[in-house]
């Protein structure tokens, strides 16, 4: 059973810093995602990663996979106050008729003045 | 507007009876899922659906029912609510086993 784990789960952080959210899981995946959901509303895609040593960045979000260690990491760079957000990462498994999601339990971010 | 949607958006219902969400794309995207968020679980799958006729459980598929007729349309079916089927219900779809797109959400309330 593919587990996904994230830390933390909920990260106050002041506007300026730097700080990383993890997410390990526990098997073989071919692609990990990253999305934000804003309270009340959807999920928004960040990132999709691929392979391993992936690594993509916007904005003041920088997301990377490490395949071998199963982990991935979200860097968030000199924080604002408009990340503040819940982050879940996702990974999949391919059962040959869909890709199935697996969720982490999210990271819920404050960014404070 | 194309993309996709559900509905209602907030459902209060009672014990025992039965209710259904609806989720609609105008994508023609060849996969659909339904997933559960609940606080302290992340999303959880409960149904996916690889083509119309094509459904298959998900983690959490007890006591939930899906159909898909059309290519645009994955209703769920709750049977006989439960309280323990309080939840925020998203949709999503995809065109091929790479990234999914989720709809809005519908905030069920089981009393």
């Amino acid at each position: 059973e593919l587990k996904v784990e994230q830390n933390p789960l909920f990260l106050s952080m002041q506007e300026g810093k730097n700080y990383t959210i993890y997410c390990n899981y526990s098997t073989t995946s071919d692609r990990l995602y990253w999305y934000r959901q804003d309270p009340g509303k959807s999920l928004e895609s960040l990132f999709v990663l691929l392979s391993n040593g992936a690594v993509k960045q916007e904005g003041r979000l920088m997301a990377s996979l490490d395949t071998k260690a199963r982990l991935s990491t979200l860097h968030i760079t000199a924080a604002v106050h408009d990340l503040s957000a819940t982050y879940f990462c996702a990974v999949a498994r391919s059962t040959g008729t869909a890709s199935k999601l697996t969720f982490g339990t999210g990271t819920r971010l404050q960014v404070t003045l | 507007d194309a993309g996709i949607t559900q509905s209602p958006r907030y459902k209060i219902t009672e014990t025992g009876r039965q209710v259904t969400l609806m989720c609609h794309q105008t994508w023609s995207h060849s996969y659909m899922f339904w997933y559960r968020q609940d606080l302290g679980h992340g999303l959880r799958l409960i149904y996916y659906s690889a083509a119309a006729d094509i459904t298959d459980k998900g983690e959490v598929p007890d006591g939930y029912v899906v159909s898909r007729s059309k290519t645009e349309n994955f209703p769920l079916t709750l049977e006989s609510a439960t309280r323990s089927q309080t939840s925020v219900y998203f949709c999503a779809s995809s065109a091929s086993s790479y990234e999914q797109y989720f709809g809005p959400g519908t905030r069920l309330t089981v009393t």
